[in-house]
């Protein structure tokens, strides 16, 4: 099963807002990774964290490894309905070792 | 460059049957990784090949078996499939030193 708790599991927003999610593990990981799934495709990685505390940006999107090593956040700015689709988070122990990814956030952009 | 690319993109398949899926990493990349994805959940490890070799397995039953070619594609083989193997099966690539896979589009099996 999964190692990582994903939340929330899905989000309804308006076109223009802002969006918010979390990835919390029990372990301690030394890389976390966030990804964008669309239907029928694999996942796209969106931002990589090699360092607790460090804050990294991609466009609108910001996302946190956190200082515990246990958790991490994604943000997106001013949403537009392309944000639309799956995001996961996934956390890795080390370069040789397997991702664990979250159950992931659907999130539905309203235009 | 072409990207990850995985054969075939969908296969049905009857219970108790065996089936091979291939993956063909980015190239230059020796390392390839397979994982499981359910609907409604996100992707599982099952295998870690880098330079042939087995680097790491999840916890899937012997049923599932992998390898790597020297030119670093890779097969996944299922074998008595059940229903319950139905998933999408991504297939990510990468240099082996670099976290952070890239991945295919996927093979949809179902199982029926």
């Amino acid at each position: 099963g999964q190692q990582l708790n994903q939340s929330p599991q899905s989000m309804f927003i308006q076109e223009g807002e802002d969006v918010s999610m979390n990835c919390t593990s029990s372990s301690i990981f030394n890389t976390w990774l966030w990804y964008k799934q669309d239907p029928g495709e694999g996942p796209v990685l969106l931002i990589a964290l090699y360092k607790a505390g460090e804050l990294t940006s991609n466009g609108r999107l910001t996302a946190q490894f956190g200082i515990t090593r246990k958790d991490s956040f994604l943000n997106i700015s001013a949403s537009i309905p392309s944000d639309v689709g799956i995001y996961f988070c996934a956390g890795q122990l080390g370069n040789n070792n397997d991702m664990r990814f979250g159950a992931g956030t659907r999130l539905t952009v309203k235009p | 460059d072409a990207g990850v690319t995985q054969s075939p993109t969908h296969l049905i398949k009857t219970r108790g049957q065996h089936v091979t899926l291939r993956c063909s990493p980015i190239s230059g990349h020796k390392s390839v990784s397979w994982y499981q994805q359910v609907l409604g959940q996100g992707p599982q490890f099952i295998f870690q090949y880098y330079e042939k070799e087995e680097r790491g397995r999840g916890n899937f039953p012997d049923r599932f078996s992998a390898r790597q070619f020297p030119n670093y594609s890779s097969e996944l083989n299922v074998n008595a499939l059940l229903l319950g193997d139905s998933a999408l099966y991504l297939c990510a690539s990468s240099m082996g030193t670099n976290p952070g896979y890239t991945f295919g589009s996927g093979t949809r099996l179902t199982v029926v």
